[in-house]
């Protein structure tokens, strides 16, 4: 099961890009890199997923490198309520297990 | 609306007495999971089921069963909860379109073990 390593913390300005980052160095060829976040104690929201490209919408943008083994999530104008825990899990093709790990708590500062 | 349900939102029990925390979703979703969320330790899956009557271990399924009869529940058993189970549970459902595939997640379950 592929794991992924995340720092545990980050602060961003207000208006300014919040880059995240996601190590998956043991991901394999057919499984996706999903991203979510916690706002407070809700339930996690989905963000935005891929497999080999890069990717975006209306949340947020994804990096993934050409090896796979790393991607950033990037909140182009972060604003105060981007505050949350962000969790980035590595996504079996069939689904089954899936492995959150501690996520990075973003702080966006006024 | 879809959504998934989670009842109860709090739960206080003691030590020993049997429980069930139970999670539905009327999105017809056949892949449902259970976590659970621990200070510093993120969230751990349970238990998750693909289908109807397929059922299989996650990271930490020790001191819990599930069941999973009809496609719309996924009913997570403690049959003797112990203090170490005190936690903040989250029940998810697999979105699936076309293009897309996600986890919707239920508002959660506070239970307290005394």
């Amino acid at each position: 099961d592929a794991k992924t390593t995340q720092p545990p913390s980050m602060d961003c300005a207000e208006g300014r890009a919040a880059n995240l980052p996601c190590n998956h160095s043991t991901i394999s060829g057919n499984e996706y890199v999903y991203w979510y976040r916690q706002i407070h104690s809700q339930g996690p929201q989905y963000i935005i997923h891929g497999l080999k490209n890069n990717e975006t919408n209306e949340m947020a943008s994804l990096i993934i490198t050409e090896d796979r083994k790393s991607s950033t999530l990037i909140l182009p104008h972060a604003t105060l309520r981007d505050t949350a825990v962000y969790y980035c899990i590595v996504r079996p093709l069939q689904w089954g297990k899936l492995i959150f790990g501690q996520g990075t708590t973003l702080q966006v500062k006024p | 609306e879809a959504q998934v349900t989670q009842n109860p939102r709090y739960l206080i029990t003691v030590t020993g007495k049997k429980l069930t925390v139970t999670c539905s979703q009327n999105m017809n979703h056949e892949y449902m999971s259970w976590y659970r969320q621990d200070p510093g330790l993120g969230l751990r899956q349970i238990y998750y089921s693909m289908n109807v009557e397929v059922t299989d271990k996650g990271d930490v399924p020790e001191g819990y069963k599930v069941s999973r009869k009809e496609k719309r529940n996924f009913p997570l058993i403690l049959e003797s909860p112990s203090p170490n189970q005190t936690s903040l549970y989250f029940c998810a459902s697999r979105y699936r379109t076309a293009t897309n595939e996600k986890l919707f997640f239920g508002s959660g379950t506070q239970l307290s073990v005394l």
